[in-house]
């Protein structure tokens, strides 16, 4: 069965810092891996997603995330963070045949 | 942009009391799904749903709970008696294809937040 796990669920950055939220998959065959954004209250926002392809993928807001299949990893960053990029964030698996499973999500936090 | 929307956005219920969670789906969409959030804890899957039935289920979707698309346009979660457990965020959403398939976005409402007391 396929999971997420996101390390750490609170992250806190500088305005026009560097934001890194880290993502690692467990998944017994190739994954579909999503990132989501939820801004206060709203609904979760799709962010970027990878299928097949290229492993550099580029979402919306500046964002980014890379597949690492050598180590289950689909980071998201994002060079400079701005005020309104805080949000929650979650990560999410899919394999052919199941359901869209979320990560715990992680809170990103930008001071000025 | 067409968006789902959830009604209500916050319910309050005493234990035991029935609860139906309302969503309209993006219009041309073809596949409904209602996941939850406890506080503190991750989005989980509950159930999807594609040409007026259950495809899949979690194991949290018992029989406490079911699904219906009562019109062309409305997708309901009822909670027949709800415990205290129940209190969470819940998320609507739908999609033009199945996701797994063919990797299409889910789109997500706001969500509808139970609390039972």
């Amino acid at each position: 069965a396929q999971s997420v796990t996101q390390l750490g669920s609170h992250v806190s950055v500088s305005e026009g810092a560097l934001v890194l939220l880290r993502c690692n998959y467990s998944s017994s065959v190739p994954p579909y891996l999503f990132w989501y954004v939820q801004y206060p209250n709203q609904g979760l926002q799709l962010l970027l997603k990878y299928t097949t392809g290229a492993t550099l993928v580029k979402g919306i807001n500046g964002f980014e995330a890379e597949f690492k299949k050598s180590e289950t990893s689909f980071h998201l960053t994002k060079p400079s963070a701005h005020m309104s990029d805080a949000a929650e964030y979650f990560c999410a698996v899919i394999s052919p045949g199941t359901a869209l499973i979320f990560g715990k999500g992680t809170t990103l936090s930008v001071s000025s | 942009e067409p968006e789902v929307t959830q009604t209500p956005s916050h319910q309050v219920t005493q234990m035991g009391q029935e609860v139906i969670l309302r969503c309209v789906p993006i219009s041309n969409h073809l596949y409904f799904y209602w996941y939850r959030q406890i506080l503190g804890q991750k989005v989980e899957f509950l159930v999807s749903f594609y040409n007026n039935e259950i495809s899949e289920k979690s194991e949290i979707f018992d029989d406490q709970f079911s699904v219906e698309r009562p019109d062309g346009s409305n997708f309901t979660l009822k909670i027949r008696s709800t415990k205290l457990e129940d209190s969470a965020m819940y998320f609507c959403a739908s999609s033009e294809r199945r996701v797994a398939g063919a990797a299409g976005e889910l789109f997500f409402g706001e969500g509808s937040r139970l609390t039972v007391l």
